[in-house]
This record gives structure tokens, sequence and C-alpha cells, in this order.
């Protein structure tokens, strides 16, 4: 059962559009949500994160909204730039204090010059 | 900045084949984790681990076994591989439960 859902699998912008991607989850438990980027022949990388008790998170051109009631959250990026381009990650974490994050199949962000 | 470094880079193994990869970080980390990533899964958690001599389960354990001899050290044991297990394989690293979590660079296996 996938927990954590993404969509869409992939989306192409134009530079200087917003990209907005897409994220639902199954367990109320879940509490901490962070995004993470990841480009080609690296490791994901921590981008922006949100918690629960927020329905707003802004970093720069990266927003993430959240709303707990429908259980889903969305990243959007403005004044998208091909260095954008990159496989961005969902994740949840339960607040039981596991460690454990369940990832997103991820959405692969192709930004057009 | 944190560092995670995997080794090798790259494995190539043949079915039945005995696999270590390895796993250092270097940031007195106490959480270290093994994932999987395949197009159309993501990544996925294979085991994980609280500190020194501790392990935990993750979603995808099936074939593989774990072992963290030290704060530093995270080890993934394919004891038989099989193609299926043919992937690329992440450690990370965390301070704590929800906190960021610091990736290697992966290792890319294959399993012939």
């Amino acid at each position: 059962q996938q927990q954590v859902r993404q969509s869409p699998q992939s989306l192409t912008v134009w530079e200087g559009e917003t990209a907005i991607l897409n994220c639902s989850y199954e367990d109320s438990t879940f509490n901490y949500f962070p995004w993470y980027q990841q480009f080609p022949g690296e490791g994901p990388a921590l981008l922006i994160s949100i918690s629960s008790v927020s329905d707003k998170k802004e970093d720069g051109r990266f927003t993430i909204f959240f709303n707990k009631r429908e259980k889903k959250l969305s990243l959007h990026i403005t004044d998208s730039q091909p260095g954008d381009s990159a496989t961005y990650f969902c994740a949840a974490v339960t607040g039981a204090n596991t460690g454990k994050l369940t990832f997103g199949h991820g959405t692969i962000l192709r930004v057009h010059p | 900045e944190a560092a995670v470094t995997q080794s090798p880079r790259n494995k190539v193994t043949v079915t039945g084949g005995n696999v270590t990869l390895s796993c250092r970080q270097t940031n007195s980390h106490n959480y270290m984790y093994w994932y999987r990533q395949d197009t159309g899964h993501g990544l996925r958690l294979i085991h994980y681990s609280y500190g020194a001599g501790n392990l935990q389960i993750g979603d995808v354990p099936d074939g593989y076994k774990a072992t963290r001899t030290t704060q530093e050290d995270f080890f993934l044991l394919l004891e038989l591989a099989s193609p299926s297990q043919t992937s690329l394989y992440f450690c990370a690293s965390s301070g704590g439960a929800a906190e960021t979590l610091y990736f290697g660079s992966g290792t890319r296996l294959t399993v012939l």
C-alpha cells in the first residue's frame, strides 16, 4: 500500500513559469513533510519541509501548501529555472518518533529555457 | 555539511553472489538508513538503525541483512544476490527521527 502519492510523474514547464507538484498521504499520524530534490548522479538533498501545524512554508521561490483535512500538500516553484530540473520527492514522518521516513515515487521536473 | 560516504560506487555480481555495501558517516548522527531507488518505485526503505548494534526493519527487507558496527558504519549485506536486487542503493544518516536526512552518492548494483 503506497502511503505517500505524488503527481504528476513528470512535468515540463518553460523557464519563468510556476511548477506545481502534488503530494497526498494516507496515514493521519504523519506530521512532518520534507521535500527532497535529486539531481542525476547524486543522492537526494533536503529542499524544504513543513510540519502539520502550519499550512504554508516559503523559502525563496519554493513554497509548500498544506491541507491537513484533505491530507494533501503541494510544492510550488515560482519563476522556474533550468537549474531546477530534477526529481522531487515528497516524504512523510510519523510523530511516533520512529525515525522512519516514507517517500513518494517522485516527480521528474524539466524546465525548458 | 554532513558527510556520508558509500562504497563501492559501482558493483557487478552474479546471481547467488555475496555482496556487502558499505556506508560511513562522520557527523555523529544516531540514525542511519539504507534505501533502494528504482524507476517507478521511488525510494524504498530496506533497513535502518538508531545506533551501534541496533537494527530496524524497513519496508522492503526481504533478501537483505544489515549491521551497524559503530556509530559511523552501517553495512548492507546481500548473501544470495538475485537479479531483482539490481538497483541504486543509497545510505543516509540523520541526527534524529524527524531531522534532515543526508544521503551518500549511491552504489549502483547489478546482479547478472
